[in-house]
């Protein structure tokens, strides 16, 4: 159990266009799911806080206009990156929290994003 | 600021050996600790979570906590190379339900 699936594994686009990333729990309903950034060799970056029926949390110096979210039922969030930028290519990284197993957060197996 | 500090290595030992990775983090009303591993180019993976201080073991990993001490570790016995990874420290606490993160270390199994 506890499986969170990520589409698409991975995207490349042109500058300026904007890219959606959905993030599934496919066996457990998730109020809660995480979106997180990783460039090459750093650190997990958690970006925001996606709650179902309600407005996303989102980190110091990360643009809620830039990266839309919208955790629309208990088991989908997606998250767009609008109008992207190479600066914007990363590898996203969704997690979704079991509240049975004490917070245990599942991570998703991540979208590896290229802007050209 | 809540931290979590873990040293980025890499710690290297040899196949068969125990190897042992160390996290400490400074809020002391963290309740909950993870340990994941993160393979290269793909996402992280949960590996064991502990609440209680004292140890807790599953298979080849014992977490160890002390909350006095501010201190948490995983131990992996029989290290095998496949076991080379960057191992992530989670630390949740009271002040809602993100993870806060170490930067990892990275664990290298020499054959």
């Amino acid at each position: 159990g506890a499986v969170v699936s990520q589409h698409p594994s991975r995207v490349i686009c042109k500058s300026g266009t904007s890219v959606k990333i959905e993030c599934r729990s496919l066996d457990f309903q998730a109020t809660t799911m995480f979106w997180y950034r990783q460039f090459p060799k750093q650190s997990l970056m958690l970006m925001a806080t996606s709650n179902e029926g309600s407005k996303a949390t989102y980190e110091q110096g990360v643009e809620k206009d830039k990266f839309l979210i919208n955790h629309a039922s208990l088991t989908l969030s997606t998250l767009t990156v609008t109008s992207a930028h190479p600066e914007d290519s990363s590898f996203y990284i969704c997690s979704a929290r079991l509240t049975r197993n004490q917070e245990t957060q599942y991570f998703g197996p991540g979208t590896r994003l290229l802007v050209l | 600021q809540k931290e979590v500090e873990q040293n980025s290595g890499p710690l290297s030992v040899p196949e068969g050996a125990i190897a042992s990775l160390n996290c400490t983090y400074s809020d002391r009303g963290s309740q909950s600790f993870f340990w994941y591993r993160q393979y290269s180019g793909k996402s992280p993976e949960l590996i064991m979570f502990i609440y209680s201080n004292g140890d807790k073991e599953d298979g080849r990993f014992t977490a160890q906590l002390n909350k006095a001490s501010q201190y948490v570790s995983l131990l992996i016995r029989d290290s095998q190379p496949s076991d080379s990874a960057t191992y992530l420290c989670a630390v949740n606490s009271n002040s809602g339900y993100a993870l806060n993160f170490g930067k990892g270390t990275s664990l290298l199994v020499t054959p």
